[in-house]
């Protein structure tokens, strides 16, 4: 079972450069997080979506953009990385937010930095 | 907005009880959920409470106050492998899935 699959799991970007990490889960969910994680923090929600087509602003969404085309993929755009980038990302879905579906699932991440 | 509260660390001994408590703001509440991340890895599922009480699964209990908005996780006979960190998070009716700053539980021998 694959779950909840992220690329690339490393990776080193150039000031201003741009990249996009993605998300695929095999899992028919309709829910799909990206967060990020700071050494020693909580994880912060940067995008998420409901369902194919719909797209919400989590907690820091400055600096990056997300788009759901299918039910499957959930594609994070990084545009003219900067330093504060440097982070773990996180890719997480779940069938629903109530008792119908409220366990999410991980990615493995994805560590980013940007020199 | 939404806002959780929970100790950054807390320490037991092996074979004790540790209470990891979490306080919450949000609108339009669904659950409080628990999740476990050792050093490295991703945070992986633990509970989750939406109605008022406990809920126990094997040594690992969460309970939920809604009128307090105040939940808790409850870890018994403590082993060495329990050595991780644990967050609350916080669902709203909007999708929208919040995490505290996380809890660093240290188990000693």
């Amino acid at each position: 079972n694959a779950g909840v699959t992220q690329t690339p799991k490393f990776r080193i970007l150039k000031i201003g450069q741009s990249m996009t990490l993605q998300c695929a889960q095999d899992m028919n969910h309709n829910y799909m997080y990206w967060y990020r994680q700071d050494p020693g923090m909580g994880l912060k929600l940067i995008y998420y979506s409901v369902g194919a087509g719909i797209t919400d602003k989590g907690e820091v969404p400055n600096g990056y953009n997300v788009s759901r085309s299918t039910t499957e993929d959930f594609p994070l755009r990084l545009e003219l990385a900067a330093p504060s980038q440097t982070s773990v990302y996180f890719c997480a879905s779940s069938k629903g937010a109530g008792a119908s579906g409220n366990t999410i699932y991980f990615g493995e991440g994805s560590w980013l930095t940007v020199v | 907005g939404q806002s959780l509260e929970q100790p950054s660390e807390v320490t037991a001994v092996e074979g004790a009880i540790v209470q990891i408590n979490c306080t919450y703001q949000t609108s339009g509440f669904y659950g409080l959920s628990w999740y476990q991340q050792h050093d490295g890895g991703a945070p992986t599922f633990l509970s989750y409470n939406a109605l008022d009480g406990l809920e126990e699964t094997g040594r690992f209990s969460s309970f939920l106050s809604r009128s307090d908005s105040y939940g808790y996780l409850l870890l018994q006979e403590l082993q060495m492998k329990d050595s991780a960190s644990y967050f609350c998070a916080v669902f709203n009716q909007g999708g929208k899935l919040i995490f505290g700053q996380g809890t660093e539980l240290s188990v000693k021998p």
